[in-house]
């Protein structure tokens, strides 16, 4: 069955400095793969999403993801995070038919000031 | 567009009640999800319709949970009875065509049952 890991619950990072969060994938063929933010009390934001050609995807507020398929992954980055970053990040594959989205635990991020 | 609008927002009851979450999706979007979060298991798919038709409820928990969608602009998810362990938040999504374009979401329903 599809599935998605993201290895960190938490990550906590200072203003300013670079953030990558890891999802690695579980799936037979090319997957569509996305990341979603939720900030504390909302519901999920799409942030970016990829289904193929160029493997470095951009998405909203600064963030970008790369597709590695050597290695199932799909790492969300960004270059310098502000503290209004603070929030969770979830990675989701896409499965059943292409109609269910299965989410990852989700990876908590703190910033520092 | 106004998104994806839940209600209520905050619902608590006892235990043993009847309890209905309401969504209404985004106008001309033909899939909608209930969703479940819950710190243990994280986001769950409960069930999702296509053109208000339930095409997999095989994530709904047990026979107290229930979904109907009676027309493409409204959908309820009913849990009777409710018991402490429903406590969750509650997401409705909504997407046109496949998924593969993404969701989106609505704000939520924090349940908390005592």
């Amino acid at each position: 069955a599809q599935s998605v890991t993201q290895p960190d619950i938490h990550i906590t990072v200072s203003e300013g400095a670079s953030l990558e969060l890891r999802c690695n994938y579980s799936y037979g063929a090319t997957p569509y793969l996305f990341w979603y933010v939720q900030s504390p009390g909302q519901g999920l934001q799409l942030l970016l999403k990829y289904f193929s050609g160029d493997t470095l995807v951009q998405g909203i507020k600064g963030f970008e993801a790369e597709f590695k398929r050597s290695q199932s992954s799909f790492n969300l980055r960004k270059p310098s995070v502000h503290w209004s970053d603070a929030a969770e990040y979830f990675c989701a594959v896409l499965s059943g038919g292409y109609n269910k989205l299965i989410f990852g635990a989700g990876t908590r991020l703190a910033v520092h000031p | 567009d106004a998104g994806v609008i839940q209600s209520p927002r905050h619902e608590v009851t006892e235990m043993g009640q009847e309890v209905t979450l309401r969504c209404k999706p985004i106008s001309g979007h033909d899939y909608l999800f209930w969703y479940r979060q819950t710190m243990m298991r994280g986001l769950e798919l409960l069930i999702y319709f296509n053109n208000n038709v339930p095409i997999d409820d095989s994530g709904m928990p047990e026979d107290r949970f229930s979904a109907k969608m009676p027309n493409a602009s409204f959908s309820t998810l009913k849990i009777q009875p409710s018991e402490p362990r429903d406590s969750a938040v509650y997401f409705c999504a909504s997407s046109s065509g496949t998924a593969q374009y993404g969701y989106t979401f609505g704000s939520g329903t924090r349940l908390t049952v005592v």
